[in-house]
This record gives C-alpha cells, structure tokens and sequence, in this order.
C-alpha cells in the first residue's frame, strides 16, 4: 500500500544532541513537508520541497535542517539550535502540480529530557 | 497573511448529537478548504474539502459548504458517534504558485455514550 513511513515514532534526545527523524514515500509525490505540532498551536511548516535537490524555509525553520537527494526521502534533522525541540514532528507530501491534498505520515515524538 | 480560525476545544457530545466546529478564514484569492482529522497517536487524513464557493464537501456523514460571503467552512454532523472523538483541522491552500497549506489550532471533539 502506498503511504508515508515516519521513524521513529518515539525519540528521546539529550539536550544537545541533534537527531534526525525520517520521512520516506512511496506515493511517488513531488512534494514533501514538515510540521510540527504542539498542543493548542496546530501545525506549524518547518521545511517543504518542491523537487529533488531543492527545498525551502517554512515558518519555523530556525534549528532545523533538511535534504532532498532522493524524491521519497525526505529527512529532518533537529539541531542543538533548537530551543524547544520537544514536539510531535508529522511529514507530509503532496503530487504537483494542481495537488490539493496532503497525505500525512504517523508522526515522531521527539522528546528532549 | 492566510490564516485559520477554528472554535476552542474541547467539544463533549454526548453519542447521537448534533455537531458543528465552526471555521472562519482570511485568504487573499481564492483558497480550497479542508477538514481534517487526527485521531490520538497518529497523522492527519482528510476529510473532505471544497475547491470553490458554494461547494459543499461530504464524507462518512460528515459535511461542509464553502461560504465566500461569510468566509466559512464549518463542519456539522447529524448524530455523532464514540468513534468520531478525534481531533479537527480546518486548513486552506492558496492558489497559485507554492501551495502553501495553513491549518487552524484544530477543535478536539469527544463523544460519551
């Protein structure tokens, strides 16, 4: 079945230590993303990309990183830059052009102790 | 800039009851409106959704009508059921260049038996 496979879907990190959680599809989607989620703030992007080898800041982007080598993958790394990384991490993608549906993976929680 | 406004949670039903979570937007153009759900521990799925004014989205007895003149999508069910508890986003996304997708702070609903 096609989908989104986020791991792991739990993490606990040591303040800092950078992780990185992965995103990988197989929907065969031009366009990946990121979001964040904390409780009473919905979803914040993070990261999108559009194309392989090409990717954008979102609204939160500040200690976060990502790549796009390979068009199913789509991996997010959180960096000891990031003040308050403890959160529930969701990839998305979506086929462009005219897309107006995201599919979204299961999620990773991070926990930073 | 777009932005999501959805009623506050949490919203307790009791099983059979009517349901409405309003929603208000404020997009520049014309936006398509979703609703999604997010049951506990997992992603987001889609609902359903409206690409234009007056076009009412439907599923699992679930609906919503695009409303240009009052900019609202609110969602209502007839009789909800125990399985429906979850938590609702209302999101839009732009037309026109990068599909930028803002979501709502989402309206956690639970229905008792």
């Amino acid at each position: 079945d096609g989908g989104i496979t986020q791991s792991p879907k739990y993490l606990f990190r040591k303040e800092g230590q950078n992780v990185t959680l992965s995103c990988e599809q197989n929907l065969n989607h031009d366009a990946m993303y990121w979001y964040r989620q904390d409780p009473g703030q919905g979803l914040r992007l993070i990261y999108y990309s559009q194309i392989v080898n090409d990717f954008q800041k979102g609204d939160i982007a500040e200690g976060y990183s990502v790549s796009r080598e390979k068009k199913e993958s789509f991996p997010l790394t959180v960096t000891s830059a990031q003040k308050n990384p403890t959160a529930f991490y969701l990839c998305a993608s979506s086929g462009i052009p005219g897309a107006n549906v995201l599919t979204f993976g299961a999620g990773s929680r991070l926990t930073v102790l | 800039g777009d932005s999501v406004t959805q009623m506050e949670g949490p919203v307790t039903l009791s099983e059979e009851a009517f349901l409405t979570i309003n929603c208000t937007y404020t997009a520049t153009g014309y936006p398509s409106l979703f609703w999604y759900v997010q049951y506990p521990g997992e992603g987001l799925q889609l609902l359903l959704k409206a690409t234009k004014a007056d076009d009412k989205g439907s599923n699992k007895g679930f609906e919503a009508t695009y409303r240009k003149e009052t900019t609202s999508f609110h969602l209502e069910k007839g009789s909800v059921q125990v399985s429906d508890s979850a938590v609702y986003f209302c999101a839009l996304r732009t037309s026109g260049g990068y599909q930028k997708v803002t979501f709502g702070t989402g309206t956690k609903l639970q229905v008792i038996p």
